[in-house]
């Protein structure tokens, strides 16, 4: 069955500073990695996704993830994190179980805190 | 395009009471997904339709709720009689079918909360 892990309920990071997030995968076959964004009292941002070519995905707002399939890993990261960054982070997988349907698997969620 | 719109963006109710959640998803999307969040669970996909037609209700917590999607444009999230474990943040996401099919377009979410 395909899953996700967020391993860190939270990150803290000071302003300037490189922020990463991490993302573990597990599916069969070719992974449709997604990640999204969470505001205060809103409803999820789509920011970036993987479905194949370059390893290194660029999004939304200055963030990019890394894929790397040996470790089965999808990192979001932004160079320069800014205090406006800090939100709910959600790593998610296409279910390939469902055929083509667009249904994601989202892991549990990452709270970024950038500090000033 | 105005997104995916929810309404109402916040509900207070009694337990026992109906409730009724609406969704407009975006126009052209052939896909819509009903989510609940709750601090305890995170995000749970509680059903979706594609065109119109419910495709996996398994995450439907008990018989309380249900969903209907009438037509393209709306659909709608019912929960009878309402129990205070019900509140959560519901959200509606759209998506196009096809290779973009993997992205959602989120609602900004309906706030219920049963006393």
């Amino acid at each position: 069955a395909q899953s996700v892990a967020q391993p860190e309920d939270q990150v803290n990071v000071a302003e300037g500073n490189p922020l990463t997030v991490k993302c573990t995968y597990s599916v069969s076959g070719n992974p449709y990695l997604f990640w999204y964004v969470q505001y205060p009292n809103r409803g999820l941002q789509f920011l970036l996704k993987y479905i194949t070519g370059d390893n290194l995905v660029k999004g939304s707002y200055g963030f990019e993830a890394e894929f790397n399939k040996s470790q089965t890993s999808f990192h979001l990261k932004k160079p320069s994190a800014l205090v406006s960054d800090s939100a709910l982070y959600f790593c998610a997988v296409r279910d390939l179980g469902s055929g083509n349907t667009g249904k994601l698997i989202f892991g549990q969620g990452t709270t970024l805190q950038v500090k000033p | 395009d105005a997104g995916v719109i929810q309404s109402p963006r916040h509900e207070v109710t009694e337990m026992g009471q109906e409730v009724t959640l609406r969704c407009k998803p975006i126009s052209g999307h052939d896909y819509l997904f009903w989510y609940r969040q709750t601090m305890m669970r995170g995000l749970e996909l509680l059903i979706y339709f594609n065109n119109n037609v419910p495709i996996d209700d398994s995450g439907m917590p008990e018989d309380r709720f249900s969903a209907k999607m009438p037509n393209a444009s709306f659909s709608t999230l019912k929960i009878q009689p309402s129990e205070p474990r019900d509140s959560a943040v519901y959200f509606c996401a759209s998506s196009f079918g096809g290779l973009g099919a993997d992205t959602q377009y989120f609602g900004p979410g309906t706030r219920l909360t049963v006393l």
